[in-house]
């Protein structure tokens, strides 16, 4: 069955540091969506992708954060200076329609130092 | 501001007794409420779709129920791998983010 891929499964970065999290969605999907879970919370929308571009951010995808799909089969989440609170388990997310379920990847443990 | 709500935060079961889950939302015009299995270290983990009230979905040991407040996922005679979080989202306006409960914590012991 497809699944939706992430990488790395756990990403250890100093404070201030640029990090790239990796997705690769089911593939023929066209909504794409990446959450996160601190740890003993609930599961946080960030922000949603369509059409190659951004429908939707929540407060927390603020300026140090940005989403990209640079080819075909790849969408990536990049914070570019890391702050101890960003450490987190964040999911990919994609579905194929705008009714039909999301489905999530396994997550990556982001853990900031 | 949409919202959704889960109850209890922990549930412990002994293996073949049943129980029932239960979310309540505030999501204004509904489009779909969805159960998701959450492992440890996992993703969530797809299972239901409910569109409208009176909607009934099934699968193995698990139902999902629909009315036009709340949701209800019943657990018949659980079995110890079913030992997961159950978490319930709500779409918001326009089919974008979903807005997930916090989940309960099942643990059914043999």
């Amino acid at each position: 069955e497809p699944e939706v891929t992430q990488t790395p499964s756990h990403q250890v970065t100093q404070m201030g540091q640029e990090v790239i999290l990796r997705c690769v969605p089911i593939s023929n999907h066209l909504y794409f969506y990446w959450y996160r879970q601190i740890l003993g919370q609930k599961v946080e929308f960030l922000v949603s992708f369509y059409n190659n571009e951004i429908s939707e951010k929540s407060e927390i995808f603020d300026d140090q954060f940005s989403v990209e799909r640079p080819d075909g089969s790849n969408f990536t989440l990049k914070i570019r200076s890391t702050k101890l609170e960003d450490s987190a388990m964040y999911f990919c997310a994609s579905k194929s329609g705008s009714n039909q379920p999301q489905h999530f990847g396994d997550g990556t443990r982001l853990s900031i130092l | 501001e949409d919202q959704v709500t889960q109850s209890p935060e922990a549930l412990r079961l002994q293996e073949g007794e049943s129980s029932s889950l239960n979310c309540s939302y505030t999501v204004s015009g509904l489009r779909g409420l969805f159960w998701y299995r959450q492992d440890p270290g996992k993703g969530p983990e797809f299972l239901f779709t409910l569109y409208s009230a009176g909607e009934e979905k099934e699968k193995e040991r698990l139902k999902a129920t629909l009315t036009k407040k709340e949701s209800f996922l019943h657990i018949t005679a659980p079995k110890p791998e079913d030992s997961a979080t159950y978490l319930c989202a709500a779409p918001s306006t326009g089919f974008q983010k979903l807005v997930f409960g916090t989940g309960t914590r099942l643990l059914v012991s043999p």
